[in-house]
C-alpha cells in the first residue's frame, strides 16, 4: 500500500524568507499524482500545487514550487517570499491512477504546521 | 458557484445517537468522498462514490454508512455515535477520470460525548 510521510511536524519561517517542507512517499507504481494542500485555521482544504509523475518539469504556482525527485520518491514544497497568510497546516497527498481500484482516492501525510514570524 | 457545501458546521451528539452529515456539490462532478481528520493523523478516507449509484469503502468505514442520493449529494450517516467518532469530517468531489484534483468542503466538526 502507498504511504506518505511528512517528517517535519512543525516548521517556522521569517516573513519574506524561503522555507521548504519535506514529503516522501512509497509506491510501486510508475504513474501517479502528487499534491500539496494548505489548511489554514478556517480548516478549509485549499489546493496549493500538483505534480504529475510522468512530467519531469517541477510544477510552480507563483511563490510555490516543488522539487520532485521521482527516483528518491521525494516531493518537497518550497515557499518563497513567505507571507503571514502562508501560516497553516500543509498536507502532502498521493493519488494512484488506478481507477479500477482506488477511484482517485487521496492518501495524505500527517501534515506540517508552518508558522510565519513577522 | 458554491463548490462543495457541508451541513451542519458543528454538532454535538451523545453516545448512541444517530445523525446524518450532508454534502452537496454544484460542479457536476462524478466522484465524491468522505474523509475524517483527527489530530496528528492527517485525513483518512471513510467512503467514496466513484459515480452516481455506486459507493465503496475507504480506509476507515466502520461505524458509518453513506448514500449517494443523486449526482449532487453524498451523505454520511452515523447510526450509533461513539466518542471515537469525534472528529472533523470533510466531503470532497472530483470531476472524474482525466481530472486529478479533489475539491473540499469546509468541514463538519463533530463532538460525541
Amino acid at each position: 500500500a502507498q504511504t506518505v510521510t511528512q517528517s517535519q511536524p512543525e516548521m517556522s519561517v521569517q516573513e519574506a524568507e524561503t522555507v521548504t517542507l519535506s514529503c516522501t512517499y512509497d509506491t510501486s507504481e510508475s504513474d501517479y499524482y502528487l499534491f500539496w494542500y494548505k489548511q489554514p485555521p478556517s480548516r478549509q482544504m485549499i489546493l496549493v500545487i500538483r505534480q504529475e509523475a510522468y512530467k519531469q518539469q517541477n510544477a510552480t504556482e507563483n511563490r510555490f514550487s516543488v522539487n520532485f525527485q521521482k527516483a528518491a520518491k521525494s516531493f518537497s514544497l518550497k515557499i518563497s517570499d513567505s507571507q503571514l497568510g502562508d501560516a497553516a497546516m500543509y498536507f502532502c497527498a498521493y493519488r494512484s491512477p488506478n481507477y479500477g481500484g482506488s477511484q482517485g482516492n487521496l492518501i495524505f501525510g500527517k501534515g506540517t504546521k508552518l508558522s510565519v514570524k513577522p | 458557484n458554491a463548490g462543495v457545501t457541508q451541513t451542519p458546521k458543528f454538532q454535538v451528539l451523545k453516545t448512541g445517537q444517530s445523525m446524518t452529515l450532508q454534502c452537496a456539490q454544484d460542479m457536476n462532478h462524478n466522484s465524491m468522498y468522505w474523509y475524517r481528520q483527527d489530530p496528528g493523523m492527517g485525513l483518512r478516507l471513510i467512503y467514496y462514490s466513484a459515480s452516481e449509484g455506486t459507493t465503496d469503502k475507504g480506509e476507515v468505514p466502520n461505524g458509518y454508512n453513506v448514500s449517494r442520493l443523486n449526482k449532487r449529494e453524498f451523505s454520511l450517516r452515523l447510526e450509533s455515535a461513539a466518542p471515537s467518532q469525534t472528529s472533523v469530517y470533510f466531503c470532497a468531489s472530483r470531476r472524474g477520470p482525466g481530472s486529478e484534483t479533489q475539491y473540499f468542503g469546509p468541514g463538519t466538526r463533530l463532538l460525541v460525548l
